[in-house]
């Protein structure tokens, strides 16, 4: 099955500089790959998918890439601010029906 | 987005005992999923849950320690039987509204057993 690789160490950044997160596939390349938001004590929230043949994608402050050459997504918060702090974790679908493989997820601690 | 209801929020439990877990969805839905994470990792799939027909397991969970109902498309649960201090852990239920469609989730039950 795949394999989903995220930095499990957590990223500590300056307010307004940009934090770039990176989520490694091991196995095939999957047809799309989403990111969600996941805060202490609540549940993940969807952010952004992007599929193979999708470059890049972008959402407000938010921008993923997609490197099937690499096996490799790169995830962006551009302007960071401290009410972005959080773990940002990366899934591929197991199934033709959308079941999901999350990966362990990055901390992100912006601080002002 | 749907919005997903979990119930409890939390609980202390004994062991040897069971609890069960509502998950409430304000709009029909035909994938429901039930994930376990503990504390610090990432989400590990238990079943997916689609309303007519039996749950679907993952490797490593069987149908005698984690029963799931799917009675509609709106509501599932999920027991914990005969809990062990190893089933300590964060259980939370999410949707999709189509294939290969994004997933919501619930904010999760918090599961203690002493």
């Amino acid at each position: 099955s795949q394999k989903i690789e995220q930095n499990s160490e957590a990223l500590n950044i300056q307010e307004g500089k940009t934090a770039t997160l990176t989520c490694n596939y091991t196995n095939y390349s999957p047809a799309y790959l989403q990111w969600y938001r996941q805060d202490p004590g609540r549940g993940p929230v969807f952010l952004l998918l992007i599929r193979e043949n999708e470059k890049e994608k972008r959402k407000e402050r938010l921008k993923v890439t997609f490197d099937t050459t690499l096996k490799q997504s790169l995830f962006h918060i551009t302007a960071s601010q401290p009410a972005d702090s959080a773990t940002y974790l990366c899934a591929s679908p197991e199934d033709s029906w959308g079941k999901l493989q999350f990966g362990a997820g990055t901390q992100v601690v912006v601080t002002p | 987005s749907a919005v997903i209801s979990q119930k409890p929020s939390r609980d202390i439990c004994q062991r040897g005992t069971s609890l069960t877990i509502q998950c409430q969805v304000d709009s029909q839905v035909t994938m429901m999923f039930w994930y376990r994470q503990q504390p610090g990792q990432s989400l590990t799939l238990i079943a997916t849950a689609n309303q007519g027909s039996e749950a679907t397991y993952e490797s490593g969970f069987v149908i005698d320690k984690f029963p799931i109902s799917r009675p509609n498309l709106t509501f599932s649960t999920l027991t914990v039987s005969n809990m062990s201090p190893e089933d300590s852990s964060i259980y939370l239920c999410s949707v999709s509204e189509g294939v290969n469609q994004p997933q919501h989730f619930g904010d999760g039950t918090r599961l203690s057993i002493l």
